[in-house]
């Protein structure tokens, strides 16, 4: 069975300070895709980044990156320069075999002014 | 707005009964997901469709049941509720899972079973 794995219930960091969560998962598969969402109070959930398995350029977008290493099975998203507004709980997610994403336990992140 | 809908928003009712949730997938969105978000047990996968047709199920309880409709909307129905049931119960729609892109969640519909 896939599985996800957040190793960190809860982070507390300065803003504009840099935090990095951690995620390790399972898979047998070749080809796969790994997702970070943030769930914020209202509890939308938002696709933060994406990175495809057979990519191995780091995905980027904007404050967000992650850091892929594919042997390892780990994947961790950095926010940089962080705000207020990235208050909020992280899942990191794999989608293998084209059926469904497997979420991680999450992480809570606050940002404090 | 990922453009994905969900009515209602929330739904009181009581041990025993039935409930429907609906969803609307994004324009052009051919596969629609359901997840459940309780406390305990984090966010589960409870059944994909594609385009009609069930494509996968995960931990979805005999009491759940689900179906798109031919309109691309699709609806889960809860019957025999438990308070266990509570939860947020979270529809997510994509283009094609084949491709692996990111999935749209709606708002979600959070159930309390009083």
């Amino acid at each position: 069975a896939q599985t996800v794995t957040q190793s960190q219930p809860e982070m507390s960091v300065q803003e504009a300070e840099t935090v990095t969560l951690s995620c390790t998962y399972d898979t047998s598969e070749n080809n796969y895709y790994l997702f970070w969402y943030k769930q914020p109070p209202s509890r939308q959930m938002i696709l933060v980044i994406r990175q495809e398995a057979y990519k191995q350029q780091n995905a980027t977008e904007n404050r967000f990156s992650v850091n892929f290493q594919k042997a390892a099975k780990s994947f961790s998203l950095k926010i940089s320069d962080s705000q207020l507004g990235d208050t909020a709980m992280y899942f990191c997610a794999s989608f293998q075999g084209a059926q469904k994403l497997v979420f991680g336990q999450g992480t809570r992140l606050t940002i404090n002014p | 707005d990922s453009g994905v809908t969900q009515t209602p928003k929330h739904l009181i009712t009581a041990t025993g009964q039935r409930v429907t949730l609906r969803c609307s997938p994004r324009s052009g969105d051919l596969s629609v997901y359901w997840y459940q978000q309780s406390l305990d047990q984090g966010l589960q996968f409870l059944i994909q469709y594609y385009n009609g047709e069930e494509r996968a199920k995960g931990n979805i309880l005999e009491r759940f049941s689900a179906q798109q409709f031919p309109d691309l909307h699709s609806e889960l129905n809860l019957s025999s509720l438990e308070l266990g049931d509570s939860a947020l119960y979270f529809c997510a729609s994509s283009v094609d899972p084949v491709i692996g892109g990111e999935q749209f969640f709606g708002p979600g519909t959070r159930l309390t079973v009083l």
